[in-house]
């Protein structure tokens, strides 16, 4: 079973276009994050959240937005598709909100190119 | 604000060889300090971690690494190369305290080769 899970794995789009990445995970687990991964394979975070608090990054332009349905589960949904946001996006999972400790799980990833 | 240094973005070795790939961190408090590998189009898998306890970590598929304080160092190692090593090694820390507390800051990884 994989334990945590993107959809699309490839995404292609005009600039200005809004699109939306999904995320779920199987694991039980209380907090999820986005990362962003540029072409430099430079990994950064955009947003850590459960349901109760989101931390969001200062850089990530506010077109940005996650949304959590329910606990297994948080979108990414973009606005106003640019050139630079073409990276791959990875989604991330942990046991509990801001530990340390806890192991963080990712999903294969979704290779976002905006044309 | 913490960061992870990744010295060498590409390392190549033959196969059999010793694997060394380096990291430092950048804290006056020690950080619990991690190591992923990124194989080609795939997610990011923990290969190791260290947060407290015996400052050898060993890991998944012969991997290990050891925290050195003094050198805010955590350098990961394998003895023997094999061809399914190749892939691309991001080392992270994870801050104990303050706003990121939890949020993992990945270097800027290193692409390992092996050769036949």
């Amino acid at each position: 079973d994989t334990a945590v899970s993107q959809t699309p794995k490839y995404l292609v789009t005009q600039m200005g276009n809004d699109k939306s990445i999904k995320c779920e995970q199987n694991l039980g687990h209380d907090t999820m994050y986005w990362y962003k991964q540029d072409s430099k394979k430079f990994l950064k975070i955009m947003f850590s959240y459960n349901n109760k608090e989101l931390i969001i990054n200062e850089t990530v332009p506010n077109r940005f937005s996650p949304k959590s349905p329910d606990k297994a589960h948080l979108n990414l949904h973009i606005n106003s598709l640019e050139l630079g946001d073409s990276a791959v996006y990875f989604c991330a999972s942990s046991q509990r909100y801001q530990s340390a400790t806890d192991t963080q799980y990712f999903g294969p990833g979704t290779r976002l190119t905006v044309l | 604000a913490q960061s992870v240094t990744q010295l060498g973005s590409h390392v190549s070795v033959s196969e059999g060889a010793l694997v060394l790939l380096r990291c430092n961190y950048s804290s006056s408090v020690p950080p619990y300090l991690f190591w992923y590998v990124q194989y080609p189009n795939q997610g990011l898998q923990l290969l190791l971690k260290y947060t407290t306890g015996a400052t050898l970590v060993k890991g998944i598929n012969g991997f290990e690494a050891e925290f050195k304080k003094s050198e805010t160092s955590f350098h990961l190692t394998k003895p023997s190369a094999h061809m399914s090593d190749a892939a691309e090694y991001f080392c992270a820390v994870r801050p104990l305290y303050g706003g990121s507390q939890g949020n993992l800051i990945f270097g800027k990884g290193t692409k390992l080769s092996v050769k036949p």
